[in-house]
């Protein structure tokens, strides 16, 4: 199985702050990484998939990058619904294995 | 307009089976590379990704629960059904359905999830 490894496990940021949200994979996928948003008592909802891609309707200050088995999620200018725990999820093959989380609270 | 909607018992015996449904509309299991995948979330913890069911009745499960899971689709009635047997405390958590492969290999529209206890 492919393993995900997301860090930081949590973060405290403020409303306007950039942060960056890293995952790392045990092999090469590439590209097929996905980031998911979720909120307490919701589904995850799509974010970026394939790496870079932004989800239809995903506000254009979450963007994602790869850099070989290392990639990133940030967020521009943090605004007050990010507040979330976020996930990355490998779709290279299955086991779909998702990474552990960073939880986003305010600072 | 997508929807999944995720159906099952909220308790459960250790040692029963678990039967999990997954009613859908707006997309279809017969189009090609359409998926349908079960993910589930202990209480406080990571997500879980459990198995999938692509339109041409190929199936995928998770290395560490193949033994105990099966995955099932009926197209005619737009659902998915995923049985767990041998469940004990450690199944606890909410159980989500998603769309597969729309467009993407991502997971793009989540069912809004079922809470399944296992407790004696």
């Amino acid at each position: 199985d492919i393993q995900m490894t997301q860090s930081p496990s949590s973060l405290s940021a403020s409303v306007g702050d950039r942060l960056t949200i890293s995952c790392r994979a045990s092999q090469s996928i590439n590209s097929h990484l996905n980031w998911y948003q979720q909120k307490p008592g919701k589904a995850p909802k799509l974010l970026i998939y394939e790496a870079s891609s932004l989800q239809r309707g995903v506000p254009s200050r979450f963007s994602g990058t790869e850099s070989g088995t290392d990639f990133s999620l940030t967020i521009s200018g943090l605004q007050p619904e990010d507040f979330a725990t976020y996930f990355c999820q490998q779709s290279y093959s299955t086991p779909h294995t998702f990474g552990q989380g960073t939880k986003v609270d305010m600072k | 307009q997508v929807t999944l909607r995720e159906s099952g018992p909220a308790l459960v015996k250790p040692t029963q089976t678990l039967t999990l449904t997954c009613a859908f509309s707006g997309f279809s299991l017969t189009t090609v590379g359409m998926g349908v995948s079960w993910i589930r979330q202990p209480p406080g913890k990571a997500l879980e990704w459990l198995a999938r069911i692509d339109w041409d009745d190929d199936k995928y499960y998770s290395t560490a629960l193949k033994t105990r899971l099966t995955i099932s689709k009926d197209t005619s009635k737009n659902q998915v059904v995923l049985t767990m047997s041998n469940v004990d405390p450690g199944d606890t958590a909410t159980y989500y359905c998603a769309r597969y492969g729309a467009g993407s290999d991502a997971f793009d529209i989540w069912g809004q999830g079922t809470m399944v206890t296992v407790s004696s």
